[in-house]
Order: structure tokens, then C-alpha cells, then sequence
């Protein structure tokens, strides 16, 4: 079965705290990875993505993610996050090989940021 | 950036009525999706729709709904009729092409059948 995992529900950290959320993938062959974040309410709101080059990789407001083909995997990251990071976090694999693949979200990890 | 907007934020319907949630893209992209969320779950795939055509579509895209993008208006999810478990935000999303194009979201339409 192709899955994204992310096996943190809930992370909660104080306010100038370094962070990291989990992102876990199954897929095989090329494959287009990002990160959304969704505050209570609203809508996605696209972070960062990896496709091919540097394994590390920026995004807006800091955050960053490392993607790793031995693990299957492409945490985010932030140094020192901000009350305002509090949100619902969505990591996504876009299987290649097709330009209609569609995204496969995880289940979201809710970040809580205590000021 | 960038927005994919929906129209309108909230609906509520009877069940067995119909409802149509309308999107409007990204001016120049040529993908287009329907995802859904339930209340506190992920976001599931419901459809695709390129070139005036369903390309591929998820267990979840049921034979009550459709979707269409007449002459490049709206693009629109109908849901005919409904039921209490279409209860839930349906999501909009566009892509300009290819598989490492980021994929843009709009707000949501929170749809509450009753």
C-alpha cells in the first residue's frame, strides 16, 4: 500500500523552540514532494517542495525540509518558530510520471506553539 | 500569489437536494481538482479535470457527482442528490502543468447537508 505518513498528530513547543514535523512516504520512482500548512479555517497554503536537486530545500517563513531517499523521507523544519506557526501541517507526494498525479496528503500534524 | 477562489465559503442543503460548488482557477492553469475533508481528517483526492475532460477520478467521486468547466468559467463540483455524508470542506485546486508544478489551493467550501 502507498502511503505518507506522518506520525505525529500533535507537536506542541514554546516559542523560539526549533522544530521538526515527520513526513514518511512509500511510493516509488520519481516523485514530487511538499509541504502545506493550514491554519484553523482556511485553506492550504503551499510551504516548500522537492522535486530534484538539493536535498534541502527552502520555503517561506523560515521553514525548511531535507528530503532523504534512504529513509523515504522529507521532514520540515523551522529554527525557532513563532506563535503565529500554530497550524495544521500537511505533508504530499505527487507520484510522477504522469502530469495529472494527483496529490496524497497525510493525515497532518497540528503544531502548537506556545508564546 | 497566486489564487484559487470559492464560491461561496459556507452551504447548507437539504439532503437529497442539489448543490453546486463553484471554483474559479489560476487565469492561465490548466489542471483542475476537487479534494475533500472532512471535519478534523486529511484531504482526499476526489478528481481531476484537464482539457474539458475527467483525466482520473478517486472512490470518493461518486455517480452523483460531476464536474464541469463550461467555456472557461467556473470550474464546478455538482453534487446530485445529496447525502448526510457529503457533509464536508471541498476543496479547489489548479496546477499550471506537469508533475513538479506546485499545485494551488483555494479556501474551501464548508457544505453542510442536513
Amino acid at each position: 500500500t502507498q502511503t505518507v505518513s506522518q506520525s505525529d498528530a500533535h507537536v506542541t513547543v514554546f516559542e523560539g523552540d526549533s522544530v521538526e514535523l515527520r513526513c514518511n512516504y512509500s511510493y516509488g520512482g520519481s516523485i514530487y514532494l511538499s509541504w502545506y500548512i493550514q491554519h484553523h479555517g482556511h485553506g492550504l497554503q503551499f510551504l516548500l517542495k522537492y522535486y530534484s536537486g538539493n536535498p534541502v530545500v527552502q520555503g517561506v517563513n523560515g521553514f525548511e525540509a531535507e528530503f532523504s531517499k534512504s529513509d523515504s523521507s522529507f521532514h520540515l523544519r523551522k529554527a525557532s518558530v513563532h506563535w503565529s506557526d500554530s497550524a495544521v501541517y500537511f505533508c504530499a507526494v505527487r507520484v510522477g510520471g504522469s502530469a495529472l498525479g494527483r496529490l496524497h496528503f497525510g493525515a497532518g500534524t497540528q503544531l502548537i506553539v506556545i508564546p | 500569489g497566486p489564487k484559487v477562489l470559492q464560491i461561496p465559503s459556507h452551504q447548507i442543503i437539504d439532503m437529497g437536494q442539489m448543490v453546486t460548488l463553484n471554483c474559479d482557477p489560476v487565469s492561465n492553469h490548466l489542471y483542475f481538482y476537487w479534494y475533500k475533508q472532512i471535519l478534523g481528517q486529511q484531504m482526499e483526492f476526489l478528481v481531476n479535470f484537464y482539457n474539458g475532460k475527467v483525466m482520473e477520478k478517486s472512490k470518493l467521486f461518486k455517480d452523483q457527482f460531476s464536474v464541469e468547466r463550461p467555456d472557461g468559467s467556473y470550474f464546478t463540483l455538482k453534487i446530485q442528490p445529496t447525502a448526510l455524508e457529503d457533509s464536508a470542506v471541498y476543496f479547489c485546486a489548479s496546477s499550471l502543468a506537469g508533475q513538479n508544478t506546485e499545485v494551488f489551493f483555494g479556501k474551501g467550501t464548508r457544505l453542510t447537508v442536513v
